[in-house]
């Protein structure tokens, strides 16, 4: 009964290779959203999807690709791996403005 | 731009202590604002949410108010115990769903 899931839960990989991280939530909300933590454990808002649309995009390296396939599900690709983009990433769903609820995370760990 | 400052932090207290963390914003103009907490190694799990046309909200031993005029919010937890040992994360949301995260207060309750 899972709300908000992601996989994988651990990521280790090398530079330069292209990764997926998915999301699903089953809240039947319709706003879905990517954080990443850094290592200071600051959180910041990346992308922002609702009923399937981008809606926010932040300063984000053209790298990382989101995808809204249905209002349920949004994942996250990066291409290219850089060392810098080790860190806690966080998928997080509401409905309209309401609470936000967050999945587990992912930890990426590039080498 | 929003900025969300939380002072202490880290805290830490004996068992019993009540617990009073702050969180303040640099834009009044909000949609509402959210507690959450967070232990090592884990996500996000929502605790309180305050719509911005609210003063407070309790839940249990905890209790968050808002001042928006002065950019301003307090969690209590009363008879702190030491399962209440995390970091504790203030987010305020902004009427574009975006949310501006503090860097959060870790409070340790001793034994």
């Amino acid at each position: 009964d899972t709300a908000v899931s992601q996989t994988p839960k651990y990521l280790v990989t090398q530079m330069g290779n292209d990764k997926s991280i998915k999301c699903e939530q089953n809240l039947g909300h319709d706003t879905m959203y990517w954080y990443k933590q850094d290592s200071k454990k600051f959180l910041k808002i990346m992308f922002s999807y609702n009923n399937k649309e981008l809606i926010i995009n932040e300063t984000v390296p053209n790298r990382f690709s989101p995808k809204s396939p249905d209002k349920a599900h949004l994942n996250l690709h990066i291409n290219s791996l850089e060392l810098g983009d080790s860190a806690v990433y966080f998928c997080a769903s509401s409905q309209d403005e309401r609470a936000l609820y967050f999945g587990p995370g992912t930890r990426l760990t590039v080498t | 731009k929003q900025e969300v400052t939380q002072i202490p932090a880290a805290l830490s207290v004996p068992e019993g202590e009540n617990l009073v963390l702050n969180c303040s914003f640099t834009d009044s103009a909000i949609y509402n604002l959210q507690w959450f907490r967070q232990d090592p190694g884990k996500g996000l799990t929502s605790l309180l949410l305050i719509q911005s046309s609210q003063r407070e909200q309790t839940s249990g031993r905890l209790n968050a108010s808002l001042d928006k005029s002065s950019g301003r919010s307090t969690l209590y937890i009363a008879a702190s115990q030491p399962g209440d040992s995390a970091t504790y994360l203030c987010a305020v949301r902004q009427s574009d769903y975006k949310l501006s995260f503090g860097a959060g207060t870790t409070v340790t309750v001793r034994a």
